[in-house]
């Protein structure tokens, strides 16, 4: 089946640095990936939409200058999360969608946990 | 703006009995339904897929329904065992292309032996 790896799967940072998030769909071309934040005992809440080669499409309430992503190929999506708080520890989660499969399933990520101090 | 919401929050039943999960979502004009499996500090497995066409899908022990016109999915765990606890969560696929998700809060689940 269809797998996607995040890179790195934990973190911990000082406040005001910036910590990059990778995600890549191994056997796979994705057209879509996407970035979720899941806060402890919470469900996901989808952060963003991004396709390769295009502007990031963000939703309401997340800040795109603070959470930056880049979408450069079609197995490889970075988040960026740029001088990290400690409000900004959670559980990232990421998806990717196999545009060439009949049933467009999402396919997700093992997770990144961060951990700001 | 699609909202979906799971009950119950957390379930616990003995070990062989069958259970369901229930989801309701807002909006109809879903594209699919999934459903997933989360155990604690993991990543989330996808377990079934509904198309908006279809009105349930099986796996195994798994069997999910979906019916658009009351806004309601189910996932039947048959014959349940210890190892199927863990969180499960439904999501709805939008219809615009991107096709994102919206997700439930969750239902845990917990099987004792």
């Amino acid at each position: 089946g269809a797998v996607v790896s995040q890179h790195p799967s934990r973190v911990i940072c000082k406040s005001g640095t910036s910590v990059k998030i990778e995600c890549r769909s191994l056997d796979f071309q994705a057209t879509t990936m996407f970035w979720y934040r899941q806060f402890p005992k919470q469900s996901l809440m989808l952060m963003a939409t991004s396709n390769e080669g295009s502007k990031a499409t963000y939703e309401q309430g997340v800040e795109k200058d603070k959470f930056l992503i880049n979408h450069a190929s079609l197995t490889l999506s970075t988040l960026t999360v740029t001088s990290a708080h400690p409000e900004d520890s959670s559980f990232y989660i990421c998806s990717a969608r196999d545009g060439l499969a009949v049933q467009e399933t999402q396919y997700f990520g093992p997770g990144t946990r961060l951990l700001v101090l | 703006k699609q909202e979906v919401t799971q009950i119950p929050a957390a379930l616990s039943v003995p070990e062989g009995e069958n259970l369901v999960l229930n989801c309701s979502f807002t909006d109809s004009a879903i594209y699919n339904l999934q459903w997933f499996r989360q155990d604690p500090g993991k990543g989330l497995t996808s377990l079934l897929l509904i198309q908006s066409s279809q009105r349930e899908q099986t796996s195994g022990r798994l069997n999910a329904s979906l019916d658009k016109s009351s806004g309601r999915s189910t996932l039947y765990i048959a014959a349940s065992q210890p190892g199927d606890s863990a969180t499960y969560l439904c999501a709805g696929g939008a219809s615009g292309s991107a096709r994102q998700l919206t997700f439930g809060s969750g239902t845990q689940l917990t099987v004792l032996p």
